[in-house]
């Protein structure tokens, strides 16, 4: 079955840059998205792409997209104390599969 | 406009007994989804409802999950009886159209079977 990989956790001090990674098995997703869950909430989608573009960005996050290796990256730039949460990797249509999410902690 | 919401957000029981969670979708939203994320791995589908008819629901684990959207608005997820593994986070998402972006989830409920 589709499978999405990610690392689980990730540590950056404040004002640096945060790049998380994802690996997907599925070759024929049209869309991959990266969804943010911060403590006690819902998951929030923060941004997605299309499988034929190589990048897309919006204010300070990144998204790259690799579809030869399959490989996807959110970076996120000038990374703040509030972006501390755990991000997933996603992709389908109707339905989503999901990688394990990875934790980021932004420290002061 | 309101969000999905979930309720209860926590519920501890034991094994053996039953639990009800409960999602209200956006007023309007003919889909529904359930998701479940047990402990540190992947969050996996469930199913999706369309109005009140199950569209998919291939990822029920096993038949002790049952889930109900009557007169499509609210749905349950009921889980009679529990077992240890049954514990995880619940998510219930709801969209107007069919397309993922277009998805709102709910917080969750935190689901313990002890």
């Amino acid at each position: 079955g589709e499978d999405v990989e990610q690392s689980l956790f990730l540590s950056v001090r404040e004002g640096d840059s945060s790049v998380i990674n994802c690996t997907y098995t599925d070759s024929s997703s049209t869309y991959l998205y990266w969804y943010k869950q911060e403590p006690g909430a819902g998951l929030q989608l923060l941004t997605y792409i299309f499988s034929n573009m190589d990048m897309k960005q919006d204010q300070r996050l990144t998204v790259l997209l690799n579809k030869k290796d399959k490989h996807l990256s959110l970076r996120i730039a000038d990374t703040q104390t509030g972006d501390s949460a755990i991000y997933f990797c996603a992709t389908g249509f109707q339905k989503l599969v999901f990688g394990t999410g990875t934790r980021l902690l932004v420290s002061p | 406009e309101a969000g999905v919401t979930q309720f209860p957000s926590h519920s501890v029981i034991e094994k053996g007994q039953t639990v009800t969670l409960r999602c209200d979708p956006i007023s309007g939203h003919d889909n529904l989804y359930w998701y479940r994320r047990v402990m540190g791995k992947e969050i996996k589908f469930l199913l999706h409802f369309v109005k009140e008819s199950k569209q998919d629901e291939s990822g029920m684990p096993n038949n002790r999950f049952l889930a109900e959207r009557t007169g499509g608005t609210y749905s349950t997820l009921k889980v009679q009886p529990a077992e240890l593994e049954d514990s995880g986070v619940y998510f219930c998402a709801s969209s107007q159209d069919l397309t993922v972006y277009g998805y709102t989830f709910g917080s969750g409920t935190r689901l313990t079977v002890v």
